[in-house]
């Protein structure tokens, strides 16, 4: 069965204090993994696609890795507006998307 | 700019109501979405539709309607079937079949039964 999995789900860091965000996965045919953002009230904004193992991307303080059987989200020296909930998903073959449950961040000045 | 529009972004229903939630896009996707988001849980899938006048149910579609008889728009319609329809509602689109095919999303209506 197909699954997507994201742990812890929810994290309180220090500003400044790094860490990670893990989303495992079991899926036949992936054909994407992908990270969004999501602040309070609001949909989900696009972060970053990964879609073989190895493969790793960065936007400012993020960088998202994957593997065979699961991604992290690093981020490096939070501020606190980097807040927000944090949503994984994978794209399997017949354009079906999967999402995990999400990770709720807090970045505390 | 290009992105996605639903409307309206809070609505309230009485018991034995339909609804319906409007989502316009201006990306020239193919593909629209709608998803369901709960606390605590995943976005679900409702209904997708690949083309005009074409669409699928997706995990959790009894008790909604869907149409597509405009590329740019995909309403959605929450009958008396369901049974709780209290949530977070999520229209989406992508480029199509091909390509990154990132989901691109609209701000979200919250819909609450009375």
């Amino acid at each position: 069965e197909d699954q997507v999995t994201q742990s812890p789900e929810a994290l309180r860091l220090q500003e400044g204090e790094s860490s990670s965000l893990n989303c495992s996965y079991t899926v036949s045919g992936l054909r994407g993994l992908f990270w969004y953002r999501q602040d309070p009230g609001k949909g989900p904004e696009f972060l970053f696609t990964l879609y073989s193992a190895g493969e790793e991307k960065e936007k400012e303080r993020l960088k998202a890795t994957l593997t065979k059987k699961e991604s992290f989200l690093h981020i490096t020296a939070p501020k606190p507006e980097d807040s927000a909930t944090y949503l994984c998903a994978v794209r399997r073959t017949g354009n079906q998307f999967y999402f995990g449950t999400g990770t709720s961040l807090t970045v505390i000045p | 700019d290009g992105g996605i529009t639903q409307s309206p972004k809070y609505l309230f229903r009485k018991e034995g109501q339909n609804v319906t939630l409007s989502c316009e896009q201006n990306l020239n996707h193919d593909a629209m979405y709608w998803y369901r988001q709960d606390p605590g849980q995943g976005l679900r899938l409702i209904y997708y539709s690949q083309i005009v006048n074409d669409f699928q149910k997706g995990d959790i579609a009894e008790g909604y309607s869907v149409s597509r008889e405009k590329k740019e728009s995909f309403p959605l319609t929450v009958t008396s079937a369901q049974k709780n329809p209290t949530a977070f509602y999520l229209c989406a689109s992508s480029i199509g079949l091909t390509g990154a095919n990132v989901l691109t999303f609209g701000a979200g209506s919250r819909l609450t039964v009375l």
